[in-house]
């Protein structure tokens, strides 16, 4: 179990340019969140897959946002026409569906808008 | 909102045992508490969970009162490693949901020789 993968770990780019990180999870986690952390705050939460189900999606998470989990593995993000404010570090987490849902995060991909 | 407070900051010295407790007034029945430690550009890093009473593994402990209105995370002997941002966080996930985090501004706890 190598834990909780993302890729790529620094993306930079330009205003406008469509982006997509990958998140792979700990084998067998069935569920698999999405959050954003600027600096000097904690992360926020963007969405939630159960096995390939969306099963939310939170307001900050705007119509440039996609989320896709085929197949109930992996999960990509893509932000199409990426704005300055969309510069974050973007953090994967999985969990094993259990009473406590214990959550456990990748490296994140740290993404700067030029 | 997130449903913790905690203290915004805390200064220790290697080899001393450094608390840091959190309050959640609010907390549910059915919440678990959580601590997250977290390193510049890096994601959290889950330390210790617990219920009730007192948690302790390998790296942590969590004590937990009984009207479970505050928790204790404790780390004994720090070292300069340790330096970093703790997070707590309360998570209902007996009801059966899955469990969106919510994030405050955690303790940044520095370390120094």
């Amino acid at each position: 179990d190598t834990g909780v993968s993302q890729d790529p770990r620094h993306k930079i780019t330009k205003r406008g340019q469509n982006v997509t990180f990958r998140c792979d999870p700990i084998s067998e986690h069935n569920r698999l969140y999405w959050y954003r952390q600027t600096l000097g705050q904690g992360p926020e939460f963007l969405t939630y897959f159960q096995n390939e189900a969306q099963l939310e999606k939170s307001r900050l998470l705007s119509d440039r946002f996609s989320a896709e989990r085929p197949k109930g593995s992996f999960s990509t993000l893509e932000i199409q026409r990426t704005e300055q404010g969309d510069s974050a570090m973007y953090l994967c987490a999985s969990s094993l569906n259990g009473v406590t849902d214990t959550q456990y995060f990748g490296p994140g991909t740290r993404l700067t808008v030029l | 909102l997130a449903k913790t407070t905690q203290p915004i900051s805390m200064d220790s010295y290697e080899g001393q045992e450094v608390n840091i407790t959190c309050s959640h007034n609010n907390i549910a029945t059915n919440d678990y508490i959580t601590w997250y430690q977290q390193f510049p550009s890096q994601g959290p890093r889950f330390i210790i969970q617990g219920y009730k009473t007192k948690v302790t593994n390998e790296v942590a402990s969590l004590f937990i009162p009984a009207d479970r209105k505050s928790s204790t995370l404790s780390l004994p002997r720090v070292s300069l490693s340790d330096t970093a941002v703790y997070y707590c966080l309360v998570g209902d996930g007996v009801s059966g949901g899955y469990n969106k985090l919510i994030f405050g501004a955690g303790t940044r706890l520095a370390v120094h020789p």
